[in-house]
């Protein structure tokens, strides 16, 4: 089955480290999305591309947080520097979508990243 | 603000019980979906119900939607242990932007 994959599937690092999540989409989805899943706040946009292009990345924290897609397998998330409050589950997701309708997602295990 | 708001946040019932999980919206929608989540893992897809749809089945599972209420629920029939998992809706505006979730109903299934 084809499926999202996220590295690392977990990190620990000390506060002020660059951080670089990575995501490889489903082949054939032109659609690519960042979220942030924590209790309080629940899953939070953070940024996503459509054909690699940047469609809105209004929910990232943009002094340290940046999203690209270097090519079509590939989409990283980089936090530099990190800190204690961006510990969270961050999560890629990919889907088809355009035309007159918004297809169901797919979303890859989630990066559970722990900031000291 | 976030487009969807599940009700109730928590809900544990017996196995074999059905299990409702409504969600409320507050713009206009293209579609609104469904996802689960397991404890750990990825949100994974359960139903999509499009904006001029009034409700959907898939196994066990029956979506409504209410556009007039801005609202919509999830039912699930005959409730098994390993249904237990948090679910979550999703809304659209329009076509080609991003879904935005909501918190999520944790639903518990004791057997």
């Amino acid at each position: 089955d084809a499926r999202v994959t996220q590295t690392p599937r977990h990190k620990v690092t000390e506060m002020g480290q660059e951080v670089t999540m990575r995501c490889q989409p489903i082949l054939g989805h032109n659609t690519v999305f960042w979220y942030r899943q924590t209790m309080m706040q629940g899953l939070e946009l953070l940024a996503y591309f459509r054909n690699r292009a940047p469609l809105d990345d209004s929910g990232m924290p943009k002094d340290r947080f940046s999203a690209e897609m270097p090519d079509a397998t590939l989409a990283t998330l980089k936090i530099q520097p990190s800190e204690p409050r961006d510990s969270a589950v961050y999560f890629c997701a990919s889907g088809l979508q355009g035309g007159r309708t918004n297809e169901k997602l797919f979303f890859g295990s989630g990066t559970q990243l722990s900031v000291l | 603000s976030q487009q969807g708001e599940e009700d109730p946040q928590a809900l544990s019932i017996q196995e074999g019980e059905n299990a409702t999980m409504n969600c409320s919206y507050k713009t206009s929608i293209n579609n609104l979906q469904w996802y689960r989540q397991n404890s750990g893992r990825g949100l994974v897809h359960l139903i999509l119900i499009r904006s001029n749809e009034r409700e959907k089945h898939s196994g066990r599972l029956r979506v409504t939607l209410d556009t007039s209420k801005k609202s919509s629920s999830l039912l699930i029939t005959a409730s098994r242990a390993a249904d237990t998992a948090s679910y979550f809706c999703a809304t659209s505006r329009q076509a080609g932007t991003a879904l935005i979730f909501g918190k999520g109903t944790t639903l518990s299934v004791s057997s």
